[in-house]
């Protein structure tokens, strides 16, 4: 079973600042990775897939990057609405959809 | 405009069973893979079951195997979970999620998750 670690698990930024949130693969996953953005009280919202293309009505702000065993998920300035949850996945080893443990994002 | 409709979650005693369903919508049911996700209050999502277009690909997450079974009528445009001796520990909010593709890929749609309960 391949396991993601997410890092770290709290991040403590201000608005208009650049957030970078890390997952790590225990083995490779190529380019099947995703980051999703959950907020409390709903489900979860597909962000970016492929390590770096980010589906659809995604704000540029968003980016991914990372092959193989360390991703990176960068937002660039930070609005009021991207303080949630958010979660790596990968899905290489199809049909099992491994998720990371998750980052808060949180307002300093 | 794709939607998912989980039904079927509730309270149930440890070591009794519970069928949920998942009704979609807005789509090409049939073309996509799709997979059921849980969340324990206050805890991260878990992937617990996915199936392919077809039913020919099925998988489960090592803490539900054996005891959960995953299918799909896509001649009613449903899926299916049967969870079978259940455990505290399967306490949690199940979603269904779309697959992008048939197959290998992430989930771009979610339902708002049914609720299970299990607790004597």
């Amino acid at each position: 079973e391949i396991v993601m670690t997410q890092s770290p698990a709290t991040l403590s930024v201000s608005p208009g600042e650049r957030a970078t949130l890390s997952c790590r693969a225990s083995q490779s996953v190529s380019s099947n990775l995703a980051w999703y953005q959950q907020k409390p009280g709903q489900a979860p919202r597909l962000l970016i897939y492929g390590a770096s293309t980010r589906a659809t009505g995604i704000p540029a702000r968003f980016s991914g990057s990372g092959s193989g065993t360390e991703f990176t998920l960068t937002i660039s300035s930070l609005q009021s609405e991207d303080f949630a949850v958010y979660y790596c996945q990968q899905y290489n080893n199809w049909p099992s959809g491994t998720f990371g443990q998750g980052t808060k994002l949180e307002i300093k | 405009e794709v939607q998912l409709v989980e039904s079927g979650g509730g309270l149930v005693q440890p070591g009794r069973s519970l069928r949920l369903s998942c009704a979609a919508s807005g789509f090409t049911f049939d073309d996509y893979a799709m997979h059921w996700v849980r969340q324990a209050p206050g805890k991260g999502l878990e992937w617990v079951s996915g199936i392919s277009w077809n039913s020919g690909s099925i998988g489960y997450a090592d803490s539900v195997k054996g005891r959960f079974t995953i299918s799909r009528d896509n001649a009613k445009n449903s899926l299916y979970l049967q969870m079978n001796s259940l455990r505290a520990e399967d306490t949690a909010l199940y979603y269904c999620a779309k697959g992008m593709i048939a197959v290998a890929a992430p989930y771009d749609y979610w339902g708002q998750g049914t609720l299970v309960t299990v607790s004597s």
